[in-house]
């Protein structure tokens, strides 16, 4: 089975603009989950989108979006990109069993903001 | 935003040592706790998921322990190899599947 996939792997862009992320989830799992790393901090729940709709968001500014499409792969925007958004970026797929979710992470989106 | 901690924050042993590293979460609101492994250029692999008070699992060398009463689990590796060297990330849900990381702990150990 077909692990998540990313693309693109790394990223630079300039501040103020834009960049959208892919995410294509393992076959079968309708759920996806973003999260972001900085460097010293966690991993930060961005949203979380089942089945085309968004089920759960995080505490990221409006500039941070996200969609789902009907075969589950998922991208996230980040409109008017800051320094601060310099980060890697990972996506989640997952499914529920046994009452919890089991998550298989993607390799992860390196955005670097200049 | 829930505050979930681990310590320490990075942790050197030697080859053949045993090692263990701590999780604390809030205690209300608890629904599973998860572990992760993370080695360099990897993506975060899945140890463990624990639910009740009280669990023990275990994996191989690993094993992991749960105390949703004081809030807090522990991971313990049992006779370290290089290949453990890995950042060891502990996650907190409250029930929906956002989950609450800490920063995690970087174990390296010294062949």
């Amino acid at each position: 089975k077909a692990g998540v996939t990313q693309t693109p792997r790394y990223l630079i862009k300039t501040r103020g603009q834009q960049v959208t992320l892919s995410c294509s989830p393992i076959s079968g799992h309708r759920s996806v989950s973003w999260y972001q790393q900085t460097p010293g901090q966690g991993l930060q729940f961005l949203f979380e989108y089942f089945s085309e709709t968004q089920r759960n968001k995080g505490n990221f500014p409006g500039r941070f979006s996200g969609r789902q499409f009907s075969n589950s792969r998922s991208e996230m925007n980040v409109s008017t990109l800051e320094l601060g958004d310099s980060a890697l970026y990972l996506c989640a797929s997952q499914f529920l069993a046994g009452g919890n979710y089991e998550q298989y992470f993607g390799p992860g989106t390196r955005l670097t903001v200049t | 935003i829930l505050n979930v901690e681990q310590s320490p924050q990075s942790l050197h042993v030697q080859e053949g040592d045993s090692t263990n590293f701590t999780c604390s979460f809030p205690s209300s609101n608890f629904y599973a706790l998860h572990w992760y492994r993370w080695e360099t250029a990897k993506s975060p692999e899945a140890l463990f998921v624990m639910t009740l008070n009280g669990d023990e699992k275990k994996k191989g060398r690993i094993s992991a322990t749960l105390n949703t009463k004081e809030g807090y689990s522990y991971l313990y590796i049992k006779g370290s190899q290089p290949e453990d060297s890995a950042t060891y990330l502990c996650a907190f849900t409250t029930g929906a599947n956002n989950l609450f990381f800490g920063t995690g702990t970087r174990l390296t150990v010294i062949p």
